[in-house]
């Protein structure tokens, strides 16, 4: 079973940031957060992913809270090519690196 | 460069009938993993494989499914006696074996219908 909760939909408008929450209070010392998004009828893609520390690249930041319990993801100025589902996944890489994954959030950039 | 790719993108058969998924995953990629999405959900795991052994098919559903990597790299998907419930999308994704990665790329899908 997926370790993680998200809510199941979110609305943006387009231009804002979007900040989607990620709920792992289970997750592992060793367990890395990992966020992936679906667009519609496409293959999931990467986006970033972080053990402690805040992390950043081209797509997006990745804020995780001290107790590791939660953590966020912001698409600073969300784009309508930005809706899709996300799903944040709770990585073991001694666990074969198979992604476990639940229903992640739809989020839904509005113009 | 290339990405992974997946044939056929949507395949259509009867119930009972057995059918085969292929998977090109991106060259020098080790890793090869299968999933399938049901409507609604995400996805969920069936095999993986590193090289041309499956290092874990836990969650393969049961032994209609199967799945080989001969030369470590195209993977072929097989299922015997299709049935109603097996009608999904099909994943496969590759990723390098080194390190800790959990990042996988991965294909369009394979749409496949039982009738």
């Amino acid at each position: 079973d997926a370790k993680t909760t998200q809510p199941p939909s979110m609305d943006c408008a387009e231009g804002r940031a979007a900040n989607l929450p990620c709920n792992h209070s289970t997750i592992s010392g060793n367990e890395y957060v990992y966020w992936y998004r679906q667009i519609h009828s496409q293959g999931p893609q990467y986006i970033i992913h972080g053990l402690k520390n805040n992390e950043t690249n081209e797509m997006a930041s990745l804020i995780i809270t001290e107790d590791r319990k939660s953590s966020t993801l912001i698409l600073p100025h969300a784009t309508l090519r930005d809706t899709a589902v996300y799903y944040c996944i709770a990585f073991n890489a001694g666990n074969n690196r198979k992604l476990i994954w639940g229903l992640g959030t739809s989020l839904a950039v509005n113009p | 460069g290339a990405g992974v790719s997946q044939t056929p993108s949507n395949k259509v058969t009867e119930k009972g009938k057995y059918v085969e998924l292929r998977c090109d995953p991106i060259s020098g990629h080790t890793a090869l993993y299968w999933y399938r999405q049901s409507l609604g959900q995400g996805p969920e795991f069936l095999i993986y494989f590193q090289g041309t052994g499956a290092a874990d098919d836990s969650g393969l559903p049961n032994d209609r499914f199967f799945a080989v990597r001969p030369e470590g790299s195209v993977s072929t998907l097989k299922i015997q006696r299709t049935e109603r419930g097996d009608s999904a999308v099909y994943l496969c994704a590759s990723s390098l074996a080194s390190g800790s990665t959990g990042e996988q790329f991965f294909g369009p899908g394979t749409r496949l219908t039982v009738l």
